[in-house]
């Protein structure tokens, strides 16, 4: 089946630098991936589609140059979380969508999410 | 904007009880609605999902229905096992992208604990 592979699974880093987070699709090709952000004990919240190629689309209240979102080829979109503070401490899950299906359907399968901790 | 409500928020049943999950969406232009299971610290799985052209779907203790009229879908687990312990998100299909691919909106999620 679909594979996405998500690195790093776990990160700790200092308030201001910037993180940056892989996702790859390793046995299929995906030319829409998604950028979800979950909240301990919360559902995922859509942060931005991710489209091969061209610049990526941004749900109503993400920053879009604070979330800066590159999918360059058709196998990897990474999402880099620029000048991170405290409040950006989530886990950040990517999804990727092999394109089958009827039209207007998404089957998506889900990388094994980033933990992102800002002290 | 688009939304989807999940309930119940806790469901704690005996084994071998069944668990019934429901979800209300909003868009009518949803047309896609799968359920995924999150065990702790992992990554979402779908389990199972059910297209608008279709009323039910079952695959062995899972089935799901659609009211499409009433706009709401259900999740329904029989012979619960304490394996089936996790939380489960719904969803739902919004908007419309090149290509034919939608967005999926997820409910909040139900924590689901079946005791032994």
């Amino acid at each position: 089946g679909a594979v996405v592979s998500q690195h790093p699974s776990w990160v700790i880093c200092k308030s201001g630098t910037s993180v940056k987070i892989e996702c790859r699709s390793l046995d299929f090709q995906a030319t829409t991936m998604f950028w979800y952000r979950q909240f301990p004990k919360q559902s995922l919240m859509l942060m931005a589609t991710s489209n091969e190629g061209s610049k990526a689309t941004y749900e109503q209240g993400v920053e879009k140059d604070k979330f800066l979102i590159n999918h360059a080829s058709l196998t990897l979109s990474t999402l880099t979380v620029t000048s991170a503070h405290p409040e950006d401490s989530s886990f950040y899950i990517c999804s990727a969508t092999t394109g089958q299906g009827l039209p207007g359907a998404n089957v998506l399968t889900f990388g094994a999410g980033s933990r992102l901790t800002v002290l | 904007g688009e939304n989807v409500e999940q309930h119940p928020s806790t469901l704690s049943v005996q084994e071998g009880d069944s668990a019934v999950i429901k979800c209300t969406y909003s868009d009518s232009a949803s047309n896609y609605f799968p359920w995924y299971k999150q065990e702790l610290g992992k990554r979402p799985q779908l389990i199972i999902d059910i297209r608008s052209n279709v009323g039910e779907k079952k695959d062995q203790r899972i089935a799901v229905t659609l009211n499409k009229t009433a706009k709401h879908f259900s999740l329904h687990i029989t012979e619960t096992q304490p394996e089936d312990s996790a939380v489960y998100f719904c969803a739902a299909s919004i908007g419309s992208i090149s290509g034919g691919y939608n967005k999926l909106i997820f409910g909040a999620g139900t924590r689901l604990a079946v005791h032994p």
